[in-house]
């Protein structure tokens, strides 16, 4: 059964930094595309960053709202994948979801983990 | 960027049908996935591929993908059916996943 589970978030002052972790279990990490996506308080879903797995290069996504601040990353020795964040805005606040991509076809999400909740706050 | 519009809320009575719309430019050429997400619970895929069911959904959710709309439909809706639905694709454009802002379906 494949298993994610996401830890880190917490309270942070506008213009800190976090890191989110997501641990998985339950399938073959090292060949699966994984992905951070959020939402926002009574909010719909927001998609955040992409990474492929090694074989496919490693190579990685962002949405707009989040470049240059967020960096995905994964240890594959961990079976971890990662979320930095700088820079926090106060819209930065909400719960975040590590979500596999399914590993043929098109792109979507066949499993999610349960959520961090990311709260910025002076 | 690409722009996927769903209307915020449909209302339906137990026992009928619930439709949700998700609007896009040429969707028609895209795949369409539809996710179930119930109140303090991660989202769950019910159709996949515009119009194929999961292992473990019900018969009751089908799809459909054309022009500019893809549409999920729920039949004989129950009570258990309440939840948001999204509609989600991939922007090959931008290498962007893309999410409608979402349906609240409420089981009237």
């Amino acid at each position: 059964e494949v298993q994610l589970l996401e830890s880190g978030g917490t309270l942070v002052r506008p213009g800190g930094s976090l890191r989110l972790s997501c641990a998985a279990s339950g399938f073959t990490f090292t060949r699966s595309a994984m992905n951070w996506v959020r939402q926002a308080p009574g909010r719909g879903l927001e998609w955040l960053s992409y990474i492929a797995d090694r074989d496919s290069g490693g190579r990685t996504y962002y949405a707009d709202s989040v470049r240059g601040r967020f960096t995905i990353s994964r240890d594959d020795s961990r079976n971890t994948l990662y979320l930095q964040m700088n820079s926090l805005r106060v819209e930065d606040t909400a719960l975040y979801y590590c979500a596999k991509r399914r590993d043929y076809g098109d792109f979507l999400f066949d499993s999610w983990g349960q959520g961090t909740l990311v709260t910025v706050s002076s | 960027s690409y722009v996927l519009t769903q209307p915020p809320s449909v209302s339906v009575a137990p026992g009928k049908t619930a439709r949700f719309t998700c609007g896009g430019n040429n969707i028609g050429s895209k795949s369409v996935h539809w996710y179930q997400q119930k109140p303090g619970q991660a989202p769950v895929v019910v159709i996949q591929y515009d119009s194929d069911r999961p292992s473990g959904i019900p018969e009751r959710f089908s799809g459909s993908n054309s022009g500019n709309t893809a549409t999920l439909t729920i039949s004989r809706v129950e009570a258990g059916d309440e939840a948001d639905y999204y509609c989600q694709v991939w922007d090959i454009s931008r290498d962007h996943a893309v999410f409608g802002g979402g349906t609240k379906l409420t089981v009237l």
